[in-house]
């Protein structure tokens, strides 16, 4: 069964903290995607990074950075010196491969507050 | 990125009225969109794929005759609330896959909230 889990309902940070959010995925497939997305209040979900299941390097994009352990089935989700503007509910989701095309299951997400 | 539209971004109505959700994408071609509705303070329930030129496929519980998909066009999908009632009231979200397999993401429209009165 495809399961994305993400343990932390909310997060609350001052300004400039590091904050990290997990995200941990159940799949028996050996080749799947993984992706992270942002939905600030106003509601659209704003696509963060797409991750290949071969591919385990971690990436760096400015102040967000990813890390991927395929060991641990995690991907989770960095953000350095955080700032208010980052305040959004941020969703890990997992894309499989089922009966001829990609599903994506969503994880129940995780609010980070960040206050000035 | 890519950009999907909806619209209305915002729909009132009455219970028992049908209200239809557009769903496009400006600018680039999707032979596959996806609805999705999701309540407040939860995540994204996928509802139905939307392939161009034929029948959705929905996901188990969802009333097909409840919610009509359309998707007559390579750019168009649309999401029809038939007789709708203050439970369908939600927020309903369109994505569009763009890639295939390897490279394939999804990337959301604003999203359209429904107040069923």
């Amino acid at each position: 069964a495809q399961k994305v889990t993400q343990a932390q309902t909310e997060i609350s940070v001052v300004e400039k903290e590091d904050v990290t959010l997990d995200c941990v995925y159940e799949t028996r497939d050996t080749t799947y995607y993984l992706f992270w997305y942002k939905q600030p209040p106003s509601g659209e979900l704003v696509f963060l990074i797409r991750r290949n299941s071969f591919d385990e390097q971690n990436e760096i994009s400015g102040r967000y950075s990813w890390n991927f352990q395929k060991s641990t089935s995690s991907f989770n989700f960095t953000i350095t010196a955080s700032q208010v503007v980052d305040s959004a509910v941020y969703f890990c989701a997992l894309c499989s491969h089922i009966n001829n095309f990609n599903k994506f299951y969503f994880g129940s997400g995780t609010k980070l507050n960040v206050k000035p | 990125g890519a950009v999907v539209s909806q619209h209305p971004s915002w729909v009132i109505c009455k219970s028992g009225t049908s209200v239809k959700i557009e769903c496009r994408s400006l600018d680039f071609q999707a032979t596959t969109m996806f609805w999705y509705r999701q309540f407040p303070k939860q995540s994204l329930m996928l509802m139905a794929t939307s392939n161009e030129g034929s029948k959705a496929t929905y996901e188990q519980g969802v009333e097909k005759d409840k919610f009509l998909i359309n998707h007559a066009s390579l750019t168009l999908s649309t999401l029809t609330v038939t007789s709708a009632h203050p439970e369908d009231s939600s927020f309903y979200i369109c994505s569009a896959r763009i890639g295939t397999s390897e490279q394939e993401t999804q990337y959301f429209g604003p999203g359209t909230r429904l107040l069923v009165l």
